[in-house]
């Protein structure tokens, strides 16, 4: 089946306690991308990586970190959490089509983050 | 930078009727793709329905159709005959064409709708 997973699903720490969510996908998407999704405010784009060893960032990146060394994988590193970084995070990927297109964006199932 | 819209943060409908969700976005540019994402209880994003602004016909999806008015920038979402299963967030969301700013989707603030039995 393909899909893009997500873990863990929930996560409950405290400030300051370096986390890695993992993000995979088994569809051989070139881009891959985190936002975050906040009330109110819709989803924001954190970092994105339109392929092996090439990340930018999005429109919130402060705090996060991430690394593609497989096209498969494309963690989320908070080196030093804190409670503003409370949010429900999701990984999506997207195929790049011909002319450089990228298409329709398929969504993991989403981490519940918490920061005490 | 685009920017999307959606200007209800709440709607609510009657099973079986009909109801409209607003979006408008803001680009300077002439050709993108926009979507419609559902995200029920699960929390899991639910690609709803997708237009290419370089098509002039409105996309549909079953009871899922869109009001694409381009030169307005605005790009609603009707549900027709309105299900219990419908009751969700839905996302209104924007993307470039190609390019390093191609890849990203700017999604809007949401709308919360309502199915009442």
């Amino acid at each position: 089946e393909a899909q893009v997973t997500q873990n863990p699903r929930y996560l409950i720490t405290v400030t300051g306690k370096k986390l890695t969510v993992t993000c995979s996908q088994n569809m051989n998407h070139e881009y891959m991308s985190w936002y975050r999704q906040d009330p109110g405010l819709g989803l924001r784009q954190i970092y994105y990586s339109m392929n092996v060893e090439v990340t930018d960032k999005g429109d919130v990146p402060e705090g996060y970190k991430v690394s593609r060394k497989e096209k498969r994988n494309f963690p989320l590193i908070l080196e030093s959490p804190s409670p503003n970084q409370t949010s429900l995070y999701f990984c999506a990927s997207s195929r790049r089509e011909p002319r450089g297109v990228y298409n329709e964006q398929f969504f993991g199932p989403g981490t519940r983050l918490t920061v005490l | 930078a685009q920017t999307v819209t959606q200007s209800q943060p709440e709607m609510s409908v009657q099973e079986a009727e009909t109801v409209t969700l607003s979006c408008t976005y803001d680009t300077s540019e002439s050709d993108y793709y926009l979507f419609w994402y559902k995200q029920p209880p699960s929390r899991q994003m639910i690609l709803v329905i997708r237009q290419e602004a370089y098509k002039q016909q409105n996309a549909t999806e079953n009871r899922f159709s869109v009001n694409f008015q381009k030169a307005a920038k605005s790009f609603s979402l009707k549900i027709s005959d309105s299900q219990l299963g419908d009751a969700a967030m839905y996302f209104c969301a924007y993307r470039s064409i190609g390019g390093t700013s191609g890849s990203r989707l700017t999604f809007g603030e949401g709308t919360q709708l309502t199915v009442n039995p």
